[in-house]
């Protein structure tokens, strides 16, 4: 059975990065897209990018444009989110998640989520 | 970008009742939507994606139903551990971006 397994909880200072990462466990890797949703406290689901490492292929929310890196080490099935710049608006849970179907240039549905990952920023 | 907007945002219903969940979109996004179930503490969990077509695992009593701009999410007779936030989710292929709609919580009256 499949597993995405996330790293521990961050606390990091306003204007400083956090990179947070997501291993697979079981199955294939890098013919299925992971993304990366986020949520604040009380708050909606917020999608960042994604990527699909058999495509070589990144795509990012507009929103997080020039803050966000999104990597992935297919040597270790292992997805990275990096963030810089980070405020306090970026406290938030962090989810890795991995689209329901193989090879799609255009995932569209994650049926397999980590645990979370709370990234805290405060001075 | 393209904006989905989910109605009500609260919904407030008894077990066995009938839920319908309203998402709409900004522009057409053809099927290519998702729903999701999300309860407290937990990672949301995939219901239904391409519009229409339930996930492994998921009960016959959640059903999808819409293409365009308008779709629904019918739970046909509540269970009480379908009280949760259900989240609908599109997918567009120019900008190739992912955006949710604000949640509808459906709640015990």
């Amino acid at each position: 059975q499949v597993q995405l397994v996330q790293s521990g909880a961050e606390v990091r200072k306003p204007g400083s990065s956090v990179k947070v990462s997501c291993k697979a466990s079981g199955g294939t890797f890098s013919s299925y897209a992971i993304s990366w949703v986020r949520q604040a406290p009380g708050q909606g689901l917020e999608w960042m990018g994604e990527i699909i490492p058999v495509f070589n292929t990144t795509n990012h929310s507009h929103k997080f444009q020039g803050r966000v890196a999104i990597t992935a080490d297919e040597s270790t099935s292992t997805a990275y989110m990096a963030l810089s710049g980070l405020r306090s608006d970026d406290t938030a849970v962090y989810y890795c998640a991995r689209d329901s179907r193989q090879y799609q240039l255009l995932p569209v549905a994650a049926d397999i989520w980590g645990q979370g990952t709370m990234v805290t920023v405060s001075s | 970008e393209i904006v989905l907007t989910q109605s009500p945002a609260t919904l407030s219903l008894s077990p066995g009742e009938r839920a319908t969940l309203s998402c709409r979109a900004s522009q057409s996004v053809g099927s290519f939507l998702a729903w999701y179930q999300q309860k407290r503490g937990q990672a949301p969990r995939l219901l239904i994606y391409d519009a229409s077509n339930r996930a492994t695992g998921i009960p016959a009593r959640f059903s999808g139903s819409g293409s365009g701009t308008h779709f629904t999410l019918t739970i046909s007779s509540l269970e009480i551990e379908d009280f949760a936030v259900y989240y609908c989710q599109q997918r567009s292929y120019w900008p190739p971006e992912v955006s949710f709609g604000g949640g509808t919580k459906v709640e015990i009256k």
